[in-house]
């Protein structure tokens, strides 16, 4: 069965460096989403994207986000100066034909943590 | 406003019981969707199942049912005979139809002891 695949598993960095958490969408959907859950609290959503350009993004996706599909399977979150409130799990989704109905299907996570 | 209100936070149960995990929702949006996630230790979120708001049947899978009111905006989730292995946090959560925002609830965490 098609699954969403996300890399690393963990990720430690240290303050203000950059971070690039990866993702590979299933095969054959368009619409791709990140999602952060901190430690013990509920998934929160980051942005969606659709057709190489954001779609739509939350209050937390400020300028130091950003996302991008840098080649057809890879799509990627870029954290450009990591602060400690960062530390968090964060899931890629991918959905296959439009935001509005479809199901999202999560990738594993990736736990960052921020020193 | 779109918001989904999971007000168990825990809940712990001995095998073989039933169990049922509350669920209310609000939005304005006359069409809307409604999903549940499973989120097992190992921390990945597992679909459970979408529901849309012009389908009120309840539904059955196995050992899970969920039952969608849309008079008083819930959508819970039963849990028949239950196992060690349905131990997880299950989220409730709201497609927002802007975007494709899934707006989540805390969470209710389900402890099913042996």
């Amino acid at each position: 069965e098609p699954e969403v695949t996300q890399t690393p598993s963990h990720q430690v960095t240290q303050m203000g460096q950059e971070v690039i958490l990866r993702c590979v969408p299933i095969s054959n959907h368009l619409y791709f989403y990140w999602y952060r859950q901190i430690l013990g609290q509920k998934v929160e959503f980051l942005v969606s994207f659709y057709n190489n350009e954001i779609s739509e993004k939350s209050e937390i996706f400020d300028d130091q986000f950003s996302v991008e599909r840098p080649d057809g399977s890879n799509f990627t979150l870029k954290i450009r100066s990591t602060k400690l409130e960062d530390s968090a799990m964060y899931f890629c989704a991918s959905s296959a034909t439009g935001p509005y109905q479809e199901t999202q299907y999560f990738g594993p996570g990736t736990r960052l943590l921020v020193l | 406003a779109q918001k989904v209100t999971q007000a168990q936070t825990e809940i712990s149960v001995v095998e073989k019981e039933d169990v049922t995990l509350d669920c209310v929702y609000e939005t304005r949006d006359t069409t809307y969707y409604l999903f549940w996630y499973k989120q097992p230790p190992s921390g990945e979120l597992v679909f459970l199942i979408r529901r849309n708001s012009f389908d009120e049947q309840n539904e059955i899978s196995g050992r899970y049912s969920w039952n969608f009111q849309k008079s008083t905006s819930s959508f819970n989730f039963t849990i028949t005979a239950s196992q060690v292995v349905d131990s997880a946090v299950y989220f409730c959560a709201l497609l927002y139809n802007q975007g494709g925002k899934l707006i989540f609830g805390q969470g209710t965490e389900l402890s099913v002891k042996p």
